[in-house]
């Protein structure tokens, strides 16, 4: 069975500084991965992809991911933190099946941003 | 009205009520998910409508009860519910291409309490 680890449901860190939320999947065949965020009393809003195009992925807001496949991770990470990024970040995972195939989440990462 | 909209916002309901969840996505899109938020647990898939045909009931109890009457609207018919099912109900849809790299797009959700 598919599967998506988030290592720490709480990470914080300074405005300005370097944030690193971490994701690793479980997988013997080339995945699909995604990142979202989540504001409070929202929806989910996609923040990129990797669909094997390219392994690093840029996205909205100054985030980008890595794919790497010797690690199975798809760490996501902003150089510069702002306070707007305080949110909840959701890895997810769905592999090539064909058809329409609902998304693996893991746990979340709440991201605290301190002034 | 754009993205993909849900009613109502907040639902409160009795052990012995039945209401419904109204999803509908103004996208264009051919799949509909239901999803379930819980506080500490990660989003869980609940049901997959492909071209208004379910595709996958991620062993949900029967007490929960989906509908799609076309590809722009998704309902989940509620009844008889118990207090752990008090959560947050996001929908989603997407333009299922059958790659698997489809951008689920979400509702706001709807936060049920049940008493």
């Amino acid at each position: 069975a598919q599967s998506v680890t988030q290592l720490g449901s709480h990470v914080s860190v300074s405005e300005g500084a370097l944030v690193l939320l971490r994701c690793n999947y479980s997988s013997s065949v080339p995945p699909y991965l995604f990142w979202y965020v989540q504001y409070p009393n929202q929806g989910l809003q996609l923040l990129l992809k990797y669909t094997s195009a390219a392994t690093l992925v840029k996205g909205i807001n100054g985030f980008e991911a890595e794919f790497k496949k010797s690690e199975t991770s798809f760490h996501l990470t902003k150089p510069s933190a702002h306070m707007s990024d305080a949110a909840e970040y959701f890895c997810a995972v769905r592999y090539s099946g064909g058809g329409a195939d609902g998304l693996t989440f893991g746990k979340g990462t709440h991201l605290i941003i301190q002034p | 009205e754009t993205g993909v909209t849900q009613t109502p916002r907040h639902l409160v309901m009795g052990m012995t009520n039945k209401k419904s969840l109204k999803c509908e996505q103004h996208l264009g899109h051919n799949a509909m998910y239901w999803y379930k938020q819980s506080a500490k647990k990660p989003l869980e898939l609940m049901f997959v409508y492909n071209f208004k045909e379910q595709t996958e009931n991620n062993s949900v109890p029967s007490r929960f009860s989906p509908e799609c009457p076309n590809s722009s609207h998704l309902f989940l018919h509620l009844h008889t519910l118990q207090p752990e099912d008090s959560a947050l109900y996001l929908c989603a849809s997407s333009f299922s291409s059958g790659s698997g790299a489809d951008t689920q797009y979400f509702g706001p959700g709807t936060r049920l309490t049940v008493l």
